[in-house]
């Protein structure tokens, strides 16, 4: 079976620093990786995801997270965050092949403050 | 990708009572998912639905609490069986599409009084 592990329940930080939301996974098989995002009172939505190809994936806002078979882990970074970028944000993984479950991390809310 | 409509978007509901959600896609999809967000948590996955078949559920939940039914390849439903405040939560269904990924509905806000 699959799972995921955020290993940061809250990050804070500052407007314009650069921020790493860490996730690692387990899986035994191939899996595809995604980051959804989830603003205040609103609905999911998907940032990026890795399927298959380049390692390096990055989302329309600046965000970026790099596939580390080695280390199973899928980090998301942004090199200077803004007020805006405060979310709770979730990383997940599925079985790589199609129709198959998506399981999340337990989510790791980024705090920007000014 | 795919667009989901879902609703209810909320209910405030009588503890007791059931509640069915529905989920309408505009396009064919194969498997469907339910998901359940308990406030200030993460997504758990409910059951798995594929049209024609009984749905597949996960561990620590059963088809007489949270029926769901699949009669064709765009829609779905899901029904919150004698609710109590514990089943508070957010619902969700979910398509998933190839490369393009996992859509999701906007989301069913469930208060149990």
């Amino acid at each position: 079976a699959q799972s995921v592990t955020q290993l940061d329940s809250q990050v804070p930080v500052f407007e314009e620093a650069p921020v790493e939301l860490r996730c690692n996974y387990s899986s035994s098989v191939s899996v595809y990786l995604f980051w959804y995002v989830q603003y205040p009172n609103q609905g999911l939505q998907l940032l990026l995801k890795y399927l298959s190809g380049s390692t390096l994936v990055e989302s329309i806002n600046g965000f970026e997270a790099e596939f580390n078979k080695s280390q199973t882990s899928f980090h998301l970074r942004k090199p200077s965050v803004h007020i805006s970028d405060t979310a709770e944000y979730f990383c997940a993984v599925s079985v790589s092949g199609g129709y198959n479950k998506l399981i999340f991390g337990a989510g790791t809310r980024l705090a920007v403050h000014p | 990708s795919a667009v989901i409509s879902q609703k209810p978007s909320r209910d405030i509901c009588q503890r007791g009572t059931s509640l069915t959600i529905q989920c309408q896609v505009d396009s064919q999809v194969t498997m469907m998912f339910w998901y359940r967000q308990q406030p200030g948590q993460s997504l758990t996955l409910i059951a798995t639905a594929n049209q024609g078949s009984e749905a597949t559920y996960e561990s620590g939940f059963v088809i007489d609490k949270f029926p769901i039914s699949r009669p064709n390849l765009t829609f779905s439903t899901l029904t919150v069986s004698n609710m109590s405040p514990e089943d508070s939560s957010i619902y969700l269904c979910s398509v998933e599409h190839g490369a393009a990924g996992y859509t999701f509905g906007s989301g069913t806000r469930l208060t149990v009084v």
